[in-house]
């Protein structure tokens, strides 16, 4: 069974850019996680999708980043602009459903803002 | 509100020696823990989990965990460690009735030779 993809791994902008990162589920599973790690944090969730639905977005800083599912599968995180504070890993993960209680996490995507 | 508490932020021990990974959470309400992974440059991948039943977990790679409901504690144990178990080790709750993962800031766990 293939796992959570993420692309690119590795990002460098400077403040003020945009950038989007990609996130494939694994297949079947309906809901989809992002999280933000700074360094030395734990993960912190940012938004929630069940299908093509938010569940949970309170902690997403709207004025700033968004997000996507449209057709329920794959999901794109984009930050437009950027700030210095955003620098982080990006994580995405996905859930069988709601109530599934373990999540599948991606490798994540290293945002750098300089 | 809940949070979970990572007691030590780094914890060195040389190989084959034991460890335990300190947890603590707050809620009020019931919750399901875990115990989460993560080596240099990867995601996290899932070492245990509690949800109901037998307070003492046993999980992946020899590691083991007790659910002390009492003092609110989750604490991760190792008998006896690798040079591969080197990696940050994050505590998550869930609380019940939500799907939403709290996770404590996490522990270095660094084995010497």
């Amino acid at each position: 069974e293939a796992g959570v993809a993420q692309s690119p791994r590795y990002k460098i902008i400077e403040k003020r850019q945009s950038v989007a990162f990609w996130c494939n589920p694994i297949s079947g599973h309906a809901t989809l996680y992002w999280y933000q790690q700074i360094l030395g944090q734990g993960p912190k969730l940012l938004i929630q999708f069940q299908n093509n639905g938010v569940v949970d977005d309170s902690q997403l800083p709207k004025d700033r980043f968004s997000a996507e599912r449209l057709k329920g599968v794959d999901s794109t995180l984009k930050i437009q602009p950027a700030k210095l504070e955003d620098s982080a890993v990006y994580l995405c993960a996905s859930s069988l459903d709601h109530r599934t209680r373990e999540q599948y996490f991606g490798p994540g995507t290293r945002l750098t803002v300089t | 509100a809940q949070s979970v508490t990572q007691l030590d932020s780094q914890v060195p021990v040389f190989e084959e020696a034991p460890v335990e990974l300190r947890c603590n959470y707050s809620s009020s309400v019931s919750v399901y823990l875990f115990w989460y992974v993560q080596y240099p440059n990867q995601g996290l991948q899932l070492l245990l989990k509690y949800l109901s039943g037998s307070t003492l977990v046993k999980g992946i790679n020899g590691f083991e965990a007790e659910f002390n409901k009492s003092q609110t504690s989750f604490h991760l144990r190792k008998p006896s460690v690798h040079i591969s178990d080197t990696a940050e080790y994050f505590c998550a709750v869930r609380p019940g009735g939500y799907n939403k993962l709290i996770f404590g800031a996490g522990t270095r766990l660094a084995v010497h030779p």
